[in-house]
């Protein structure tokens, strides 16, 4: 079974605080990807990566950075969160060519922004 | 840009019933179709997805048929199941672009 873990599970964060959410995938894939889900809202695309070095701007990347500085770590940077930031994130990691679509999500991280 | 529409936030339904859950999309091209399923409490899992050889996808009862003149991917159960409660996305992408668009959402419970 592929394996994506997020870290923090939970996290309370100050407006203008900076947070860090981690993902790492033992899945050897090229592929990984930060969505927020929020009600009413779905899955939204933060940031994704094609592979150690590279971060592509999904849907919504305002206020977001990424890095992925391995194939196996993909991290989500707010430098300056907001409480609009609350939200769960997800990290997923996924084949080569979305066509595919087996994207496998980790548990994700509960973020609150007071 | 490409975008999927999921009109209905809340479905609910009694047991045995049948179940269509409607997704659209918009794609200036051919995309490929996805519905994932998110349990209480766990990440969201790949249900079914489109294929190109005119197969019906089916998995768990579920099946879901592209309708390229219509721009939909309904996901359809013959007779609905108290495990089947759960939130389910209909997502697309393009043939060589990794990125994949979600719907809304709908989350789906059935009753006794």
């Amino acid at each position: 079974e592929a394996a994506v873990t997020q870290s923090p599970r939970n996290k309370v964060a100050v407006t203008g605080g900076k947070v860090t959410l981690s993902c790492n995938q033992t899945n050897n894939h090229n592929n990984m990807y930060w969505y927020r889900q929020d009600t009413g809202h779905g899955l939204r695309l933060i940031h994704y990566s094609y592979g150690a070095g590279s971060t592509e701007k999904g849907d919504i990347p305002d206020g977001y950075k990424a890095s992925r500085p391995s194939q196996e770590n993909f991290s989500l940077i707010l430098e300056l969160a907001t409480p609009s930031q609350t939200s769960v994130y997800f990290c997923a990691s996924g084949e080569d060519r979305g066509n595919t679509g087996q994207l496998y999500f980790g548990e994700g991280s509960k973020l609150t922004v007071l | 840009g490409d975008s999927v529409t999921q009109t209905e936030g809340l479905v609910t339904l009694t047991e045995g019933l049948p179940v269509m859950l409607n997704c659209t999309y918009q794609s200036t091209y051919s995309p490929f179709l996805f519905w994932y399923v998110q349990h209480l409490n766990e990440a969201p899992k790949l249900l079914l997805k489109s294929f190109t050889d005119n197969k019906r996808p089916e998995h768990q009862g579920f099946h879901a048929t592209l309708h390229k003149s219509s721009s939909s991917f309904h996901l359809q159960k013959s007779s609905a199941q108290l495990s089947d409660s759960a939130l389910y996305y209909c997502a697309l992408s393009l043939y060589g672009n990794e990125k994949i668009t979600f719907g809304a959402g709908t989350k789906l419970t059935i009753k006794p």
